[in-house]
């Protein structure tokens, strides 16, 4: 059975310093799995991927994940966060027709 | 191009009403999906689609109904609003398979009292 956990439910940062947001995911197969982001009142627009290619994966506005199948991670980070980065983030397994969705992670951003 | 459009954005249901929720996509995907949201919570998969006329259940399909009668199209039926079914909404679509990107709606609130 495929499933991810979110290990914050709540991150928050000060503007210009590293996100890290924590993801482990289990899977019977070699996993795809992927980073979205939700801002508010928006629909889930796709950070990155990971389908068993490269092990870093870069993403769109900065942000990149390494799959680790030793720790059965794919943690998503930032180097500096942003104000526009203040959104849900949800790590997300694929399995046989559909995605499994973690229960997601909010990151804000101080000033 | 629009992407995947639903309408309505918001709803409020008395107990017991019925709706459909829509849902339009443009890409020409085949595959599509309904998803809701509750509080605190992951997306789960209430219905999906692999092409016209095909359907099939995700992990929540209880209280809902699907059809598609066309590439673009796959609304969502309430038949019997109960307030467990309080939440919100997503329609997405996707080129093929789940490993392959879903784009998602806006989102329907929808509220049951």
């Amino acid at each position: 059975a495929q499933s991810v956990t979110q290990l914050d439910s709540h991150v928050s940062v000060s503007e210009g310093t590293p996100v890290l947001l924590r993801c482990n995911y289990s899977s019977s197969y070699s996993p795809s799995l992927f980073w979205y982001v939700q801002h508010p009142n928006k629909g889930l627009q796709l950070l990155l991927k990971y389908t068993s290619a490269a092990t870093l994966v870069k993403g769109i506005n900065g942000f990149e994940a390494e799959f680790k199948k030793s720790e059965t991670s794919f943690h998503l980070t930032k180097p500096s966060a942003h104000m526009s980065d203040a959104a849900e983030y949800f790590c997300v397994v694929r399995g046989a027709n559909n995605l499994f969705f973690g229960t997601g992670t909010r990151l804000t951003v101080i000033p | 191009n629009a992407g995947v459009t639903q309408t309505p954005k918001f709803r409020i249901l008395k107990i017991g009403q019925s709706m459909t929720l829509q849902c339009t996509q443009d890409m020409n995907h085949n595959y599509m999906y309904w998803y809701r949201q509750d509080p605190g919570m992951g997306l789960k998969l209430i219905y999906y689609s692999v092409g016209a006329g095909i359907t099939d259940k995700g992990e929540v399909p209880n209280g809902y109904n699907v059809s598609r009668s066309t590439t673009e199209d796959f609304p969502l039926r309430l038949e019997l609003a109960a307030p467990s079914q309080t939440s919100v909404y997503f329609c997405a679509s996707s080129s093929g398979l789940a490993s392959n990107e879903q784009f998602f709606g806006p989102g329907t609130r929808l509220t049951v009292l």
